[in-house]
């Protein structure tokens, strides 16, 4: 069964480095997303990207943050200088056009240290 | 944001038995439900949904209810097995949204 992958699965970075999170959706989904969940709370939506735009994004998807579809598989979120706060588990998930159900991938944990 | 809340943090049931989940949202905007199913390092794992549409959707052991003019939903698991020890989560999707907002979660533990 096709997955949603994500890489690193830890990334370890010193407060104001630039980080990049991988994710390569399921290849026949439409909508890509990305979520965070930092330890002890809820999973926080942060933005959607359809046809190579965002189109919604939440109140902590700020100038720092950027997302891109490179190429016709990978999907990345680019924190540009982090900040202790974004230390966090961040989830890429993707879904088809024709359904809502939005399929997770495992995770990359970043600490800002 | 407590725009969609599940009040039990915990549940544990007998193998074999019923469990319920439950999920209370206060959102009329939201039309569309989702539940997942999280183990520890893993991202959440898609289970059943359903549509403001329907009462209740089945799909296996999985069952959703859904109670609109009581801005409710549940989670039936029968019969519960082992490998359902698991964090679940509720989620709701708003009308045109893409976002899904969600709960806080319920952690299942299945006795054996």
């Amino acid at each position: 069964e096709p997955e949603v992958t994500q890489t690193p699965s830890h990334q370890v970075t010193q407060m104001g480095q630039e980080v990049i999170l991988r994710c390569v959706p399921i290849s026949n989904h439409l909508y890509f997303y990305w979520y965070r969940q930092i330890l002890g709370q809820k999973v926080e939506f942060l933005v959607s990207f359809y046809n190579n735009e965002i189109s919604e994004k939440s109140e902590i998807f700020d100038d720092q943050f950027s997302v891109e579809r490179p190429d016709g598989s990978n999907f990345t979120l680019k924190i540009r200088s982090t900040k202790l706060e974004d230390s966090a588990m961040y989830f890429c998930a993707s879904r088809r056009g024709s359904s809502y159900e939005q399929y997770f991938g495992p995770g990359t944990r970043l600490t800002v240290t | 944001d407590q725009q969609v809340k599940q009040n039990s943090p915990s549940l544990s049931v007998q193998e074999g038995r019923i469990s319920i989940l439950n999920c209370d949202y206060t959102n009329s905007m939201f039309d569309y439900f989702l539940w997942y199913k999280k183990y520890p390092a893993e991202g959440p794992t898609f289970l059943i949904s359903i549509s403001s549409i329907k009462d209740k959707n089945e799909d296996g052991r999985f069952t959703v209810f859904l109670n609109k003019s009581a801005k409710h939903l549940s989670l039936h698991i029968v019969p519960s097995q082992p490998g359902d020890s698991a964090v679940y989560f509720c989620a709701a999707r708003g009308f045109g949204n893409e976002k899904l907002t969600f709960g806080t979660g319920t952690r299942l533990t299945i006795i054996p």
